[in-house]
C-alpha cells in the first residue's frame, strides 16, 4: 500500500530564505506527483504537477523536483516570503486511470517578516 | 483558478439530520473525487466518480453516499448525520483524457455535527 510521508512537519524561517520542504513515498510505480498549497480552513490550490517521465517542474519562485527510483520528491521555495505561509501537501498519483490521489500529512510553513 | 465549486463553505446541524454537500465543475472533466481531511490529517479518498453513471467507495470507510447524474455535479449525502462525521469534505475532479491528470480542488466544506 502507498504511504507517503512529509518531513518536516513544521517549518519557520524568516523572510527570504530559501527552502526546501521533502515528500517520500514506498511505491515507486507512480504516475505523477502533485504539490499543493492549503490555507488554514480552505481547500487545496495546485502548485506544480510532475508526470513520472520528468525530472523536474518549475513556476516561479517554486522548484519541484521528482526521482522515482529512491521514491523522493522536494518542493524548492525561493527567497520566501511572508504570503508563503501555509500547509505544503505532497500527493501520488497510483496509475494513469488515475484511481485518486494519496496524501501525505504535509508541512506547516511560516515565514516571518 | 479552478473552477470547481463546493456548497455550503460552512455547515452546523443536528444529529440525526440528512444533508447534502454540493460540489459542481464547470472544466467538463470525467473524473470527480471526494476527500475527508480531519485537523492536522492527511486527506482519505471516500468515494470517487470516472463519470457518468459511475460512482465507487475510496480506501477510507464512509456512511456517506454519492451520485453522478450530470457530468458537472457531484453531490455527496448524509442520511443521517452524527457528531462522528465532524470533520472537512474536499471535492476534486481531474480530465486523465487529456494526459495531464492534474486534479483541482474545491474550497472544501467544513460540517459539524452537534
Amino acid at each position: 500500500k502507498q504511504e507517503v510521508t512529509q518531513i518536516p512537519a513544521a517549518l519557520s524561517v524568516p523572510e527570504g530564505e530559501n527552502l526546501v520542504l521533502n515528500c517520500s513515498f514506498t511505491d515507486s510505480a507512480i504516475y505523477n506527483l502533485q504539490w499543493f498549497r492549503q490555507d488554514p480552513g480552505k481547500g487545496l490550490t495546485s502548485l506544480l504537477l510532475i508526470q513520472s517521465s520528468q525530472r523536474e517542474q518549475t513556476s516561479g519562485r517554486l522548484n519541484a523536483s521528482l526521482d522515482k527510483s529512491s521514491g523522493r520528491s522536494t518542493l524548492y521555495i525561493a527567497a520566501s516570503q511572508p504570503g508563503d505561509s501555509a500547509t505544503y501537501l505532497c500527493a501520488v498519483g497510483a496509475n494513469q486511470a488515475g484511481t485518486a490521489l494519496i496524501f501525505g500529512k504535509g508541512t506547516t510553513l511560516s515565514v516571518s517578516s | 483558478e479552478a473552477d470547481i465549486y463546493q456548497t455550503p463553505r460552512y455547515l452546523v446541524i443536528g444529529t440525526g439530520k440528512k444533508i447534502t454537500l454540493e460540489c459542481s465543475q464547470t472544466m467538463g472533466h470525467d473524473k470527480m473525487y471526494w476527500y475527508q481531511q480531519d485537523p492536522g490529517m492527511e486527506l482519505h479518498l471516500i468515494h470517487y466518480s470516472y463519470g457518468v453513471n459511475s460512482t465507487e467507495k475510496g480506501d477510507l470507510s464512509s456512511e456517506s453516499t454519492v451520485s453522478r447524474i450530470r457530468t458537472e455535479h457531484f453531490p455527496l449525502t448524509l442520511e443521517s448525520a452524527r457528531p462522528s462525521h465532524t470533520s472537512q469534505y474536499l471535492c476534486a475532479s481531474s480530465e486523465p483524457r487529456t494526459g495531464d491528470t492534474e486534479a483541482f480542488f474545491g474550497q472544501g466544506t467544513r460540517l459539524t455535527v452537534v
